[in-house]
């Protein structure tokens, strides 16, 4: 059963912090992607990823940055975490045409 | 650019009721089309595509047909279950290695 990994369900973090969310998958998949999702708005790309070690900028970067040292994981990290950046954040892999995705994180940044 | 428009939710319907989410596109080039769910505290998974003109995708009593003279993919069920009740994402990939882009979603409920 293919598996793409979130390392948390819920995490609260303090304004200003440094942030990182986890994402796994076990597929050998070479792309992946971090969305927000927000109600009202749909699912927004942040940043994706085509290869290890390279990344793209997707709709809404800014206050974002990512990491794909190796091919399975790909993290997303909130350099100064701020209250506008509280949301869900979902990790999806990609083989072929169809994407994969994570349970989920749930981002609360008070 | 490319984008997908579906309508507002929140959609409820009755067990048994006949289903429709309207799905229009705006794309360069030819798109595949795709319908994703995302069931409560889940991630979205993939529900049904079509990857051309006149294809139709289907899967769990679901189906979708790729219109290109209208630029629509309309998910239609002819009768829901209170299993059904979920977010329903419209979204294409253009041509090529490109992102998936997405509506907005629409949240059905089904009410028994």
């Amino acid at each position: 059963d293919v598996k793409v990994t979130q390392s948390s369900r819920y995490l609260v973090k303090r304004t200003g912090e440094k942030v990182f969310l986890e994402c796994v998958q076990d597929m050998d998949h070479e792309n992946m992607f971090w969305y927000r999702q927000d109600p009202g708005l749909g699912l927004r790309l942040i940043y994706f990823s085509y290869d290890v070690k390279m990344k793209e900028k997707g709709d809404i970067p800014e206050g974002y940055s990512v990491s794909r040292e190796k091919k399975e994981r790909f993290s997303l990290i909130l350099e100064s975490a701020s209250t506008n950046q509280t949301s869900m954040y979902l990790c999806a892999s990609e083989g072929g045409t169809e994407a994969f995705f994570g349970q989920g994180t749930r981002l609360t940044v008070v | 650019g490319n984008s997908v428009t579906q309508m507002e939710g929140p959609v409820t319907l009755s067990e048994e009721a006949f289903l429709t989410i309207n799905c229009t596109y705006t794309a360069t080039g030819y798109p595949s089309l795709f319908w994703y769910v995302q069931y409560p505290g889940e991630g979205l998974q993939l529900l049904l595509k079509a990857t051309k003109a006149d294809d139709k995708g289907s899967n769990k009593g679901f189906e979708a047909t790729y219109r290109k003279e209208t630029t629509s993919f309309h998910l239609e069920k002819g009768s829901v279950q209170v299993s059904d009740s979920a977010v329903y994402f419209c979204a294409l990939r253009n041509s090529g290695n490109t992102p998936l882009v997405f509506g907005k979603g629409t949240r059905l409920s089904v009410i028994a």
